[in-house]
C-alpha cells in the first residue's frame, strides 16, 4: 500500500521569500504519480503541480516547483516569492500504476506575513 | 473547458435523517468520480469511486452509499445520518489516466445535530 507523509508543523514565510514543503511518500509501484493540491481556507482543492516516477527533470508550473528525489521518495513542493494569497493548506497525493486513484497526506499549513 | 458543480454548498441535518448529495460534471464525457470526506484540519479520505455509469466502489465501510445513474452525475447518499458524518464533503473528476490530476468540486459543509 502507499502512504504520504507530510510531518512539517504550520509553516512561516515572510511576502516574496521562499518556502520548501516537505512530502515523503513509499510504495513499493515502479510507477507512480505525485500531485499538490492548495486548499484556501475557502475549501475547494486546487491542482498545482505533478511529477511522474519516471520524468528525469523536475516538474515547474510558474511559481511552484517540484524537488522529485526518488532515492529519497520525497516530493517537495518549491514555492518562490511566496504571496499573501499562498497563504492555504498544501497537500501531497500519489496515485500508483495505472490506478487514477489519489492517497492524500495530512497536508501542511503555510501563512505568508506581509 | 470542463467545470464540476456540487451542491448545497452547506448543510446542516439532524442526527437519524437521510441525505443527498449531488455532484455534476460537464464539458466531459465518461469521466471517473470521486467522493471525498476530509475531517477538520485532516487531509481527505476517498469513500467511494466510479468508473462508470452504475460502477461504484466502496473504499470505507460505512452507513453512506452512493449511486451514478447518469454518465455525468454521482449522488452520495444515506439512509439515516450519525454524528459521526459531519465533515467536508468533496466531489472530484478525473479522466482515469493515473498521471492526470483530479479536479475538485468546491465540497460540501455537512453539520449533523
Amino acid at each position: 500500500a502507499q502512504k504520504i507523509t507530510q510531518t512539517q508543523p504550520g509553516m512561516f514565510v515572510q511576502e516574496k521569500e521562499a518556502v520548501t514543503l516537505d512530502c515523503t511518500y513509499d510504495t513499493s509501484d515502479q510507477s507512480y504519480g505525485l500531485f499538490w493540491y492548495k486548499q484556501p481556507s475557502s475549501g475547494e482543492m486546487i491542482f498545482l503541480i505533478y511529477q511522474g516516477s519516471y520524468d528525469e527533470q523536475n516538474a515547474t508550473e510558474g511559481r511552484y516547483s517540484l524537488n522529485f528525489q526518488k532515492a529519497r521518495k520525497s516530493a517537495n513542493l518549491v514555492i518562490s516569492a511566496s504571496q499573501l494569497g499562498d497563504s492555504a493548506m498544501y497537500f501531497c497525493a500519489m496515485t500508483t500504476g495505472a490506478n487514477s486513484k489519489l492517497t492524500f497526506g495530512k497536508g501542511i499549513t503555510l501563512s505568508v506575513r506581509p | 473547458s470542463q467545470t464540476i458543480h456540487q451542491w448545497p454548498a452547506t448543510l446542516v441535518q439532524p442526527v437519524g435523517s437521510p441525505l443527498s448529495l449531488e455532484c455534476t460534471v460537464e464539458g466531459t464525457s465518461n469521466p471517473n468520480l470521486y467522493w471525498y470526506r476530509q475531517a477538520a484540519g485532516r487531509g481527505l479520505q476517498l469513500l467511494f469511486y466510479s468508473v462508470g455509469i452504475g460502477q461504484i466502489s466502496s473504499e470505507v465501510p460505512q452507513n453512506l452509499s452512493a449511486s451514478r445513474p447518469q454518465d455525468r452525475q454521482f449522488i452520495l447518499s444515506s439512509k439515516k445520518l450519525l454524528l459521526s458524518d459531519s465533515g467536508f464533503y468533496l466531489c472530484a473528476w478525473s479522466v482515469g489516466v493515473s498521471n492526470q490530476p483530479q479536479h475538485f468540486g468546491d465540497g460540501t459543509r455537512l453539520s449533523i445535530l
